[in-house]
Parts: structure tokens; sequence; C-alpha cells
């Protein structure tokens, strides 16, 4: 089965503060996502990537950016950590079925 | 833009009995439907998928039949066990897959014994 991972699981971060969550497949996916799931919302799309070099918006990519510096990594940065950007947040990669990664509880205080 | 609705929140169940969850989409586009598992502090799971219209696909139980006439992609079990317990997931494909997934809210199935 792929094989997604994610660093850290957990993170404390304070307003304004800047966070990185990092994602590594090593299945050799071309296609990888950043999800964040809350309560009411399900699981919605912040940024993707086609392949390294390249990152495309999602469906809710303010206060976000994302890196794909390889074939294996994809990074989620919040530059300026605000409250609302308290939540779960998933890795996932794939062609057409995704693989997600367990998950990084981000709580911003 | 591409929609998916689950309609139950919440379906609350005894051990046995079967269960239907309901999942309909909205796309301009030929879709490819998903059911994701996700038990309590765990990563979603591919449960089933199809693109095949009118066939019915099957894994661990469950099954689900995509209607392109309805738009539907219902997902059923027969008899609920315990372990079935978890945040179920509908999930669409629609345009371009490469560009992620469309989910719905989610269904959370309770079995009790």
């Amino acid at each position: 089965e792929a094989a997604v991972t994610q660093s850290p699981r957990n993170k404390v971060a304070v307003t304004g503060g800047k966070v990185t969550l990092s994602c590594n497949q090593t299945n050799n996916h071309n296609n990888m996502y950043w999800y964040r799931q809350d309560t009411g919302h399900g699981l919605r799309l912040i940024h993707y990537s086609y392949g390294a070099g390249s990152t495309e918006k999602g469906d809710i990519p303010d206060g976000y950016k994302a890196s794909r510096p390889s074939q294996e990594n994809f990074s989620l940065i919040l530059e300026l950590a605000t409250p609302s950007q308290t939540s779960v947040y998933f890795c996932a990669s794939g062609e057409y079925e995704q693989y997600f990664g367990p998950g990084t509880r981000l709580t911003v205080l | 833009g591409d929609s998916v609705t689950q309609t139950e929140g919440l379906v609350t169940l005894t051990k046995g009995l079967p269960v239907m969850l309901n999942c309909t989409y909205q796309t301009t586009y030929s879709p490819f439907l998903f059911w994701y598992v996700q038990h309590l502090n765990e990563a979603p799971k591919l449960l089933l998928k199809s693109s095949t219209d009118n066939k019915r696909t099957e894994h661990q139980g469950f099954y689900a039949t995509l209607h392109k006439s309805s738009s539907s992609f219902h997902l059923q079990k027969s008899s609920v066990q315990l372990s079935d317990s978890a945040l179920y997931f509908c999930a669409l494909s629609g345009n371009n897959y490469a560009q992620g997934l469309t989910f719905g809210l989610g269904t959370r199935v309770s079995v009790f014994p």
C-alpha cells in the first residue's frame, strides 16, 4: 500500500508565527495534495501539485503557501498563523485514488 | 463547480443490521466516485471506487453502484459489525483527477451491540 508520512503529528503554534507542515511519499506519485478537516466541513482542498516545482491553489488557499521541492516532498506553509487555522491537516498522494498520511493536528493559540 | 451531498450526518444501528449511506453528486464531467472510511484518529482510507455506470463494486463486505442517471453512488452493507463504526466520506473526481477530490461532509456510523 502507498506510504505517506507527515511531520509533525501534533503542533501548537502562536498567532502570527510561521508554521511548516511536511509530507513525504515513497510511491513516486506525481500528484500530491493538502487538505484540512474540520467538523461540519469535511475535507477541503488547500493546495495541490502535479510534480516537483509545481504548486496549484485548491478551494481554500488563502493564508497558506505550498512548496514541492522534489517528487517525494510537499510542504504546507502558514506564514502568519491564525486561530482559524486550527485544524487537522492531511497530505495525500495519488493519481486517481488518493492515499492519505496520518494527519497533523495543529492548534494555533 | 462539483459538489457531493451526503444526507445523513449520523447513523446509529445495531450489529447485524443492514446499512445504506446516501451519496449524490453534481458535475458536468464524467464522474469518478469514491468512498473513504476514517476510523477515529486515523487517516481516511479508500473503501470503494467506480467510474462505470450501473456496475456494482464491492470491498470488505461493502458495495455500491454508480448510477449516472440519478447521479448517485450509495454505500451499502448487508450486516454491519462493531468495527464498521467510523466516518464515511463520499468523494468525486470530475474534470481532472489531478486537481483533487471533492468530498461530502461525511456520515458517522455508530454500531452498537
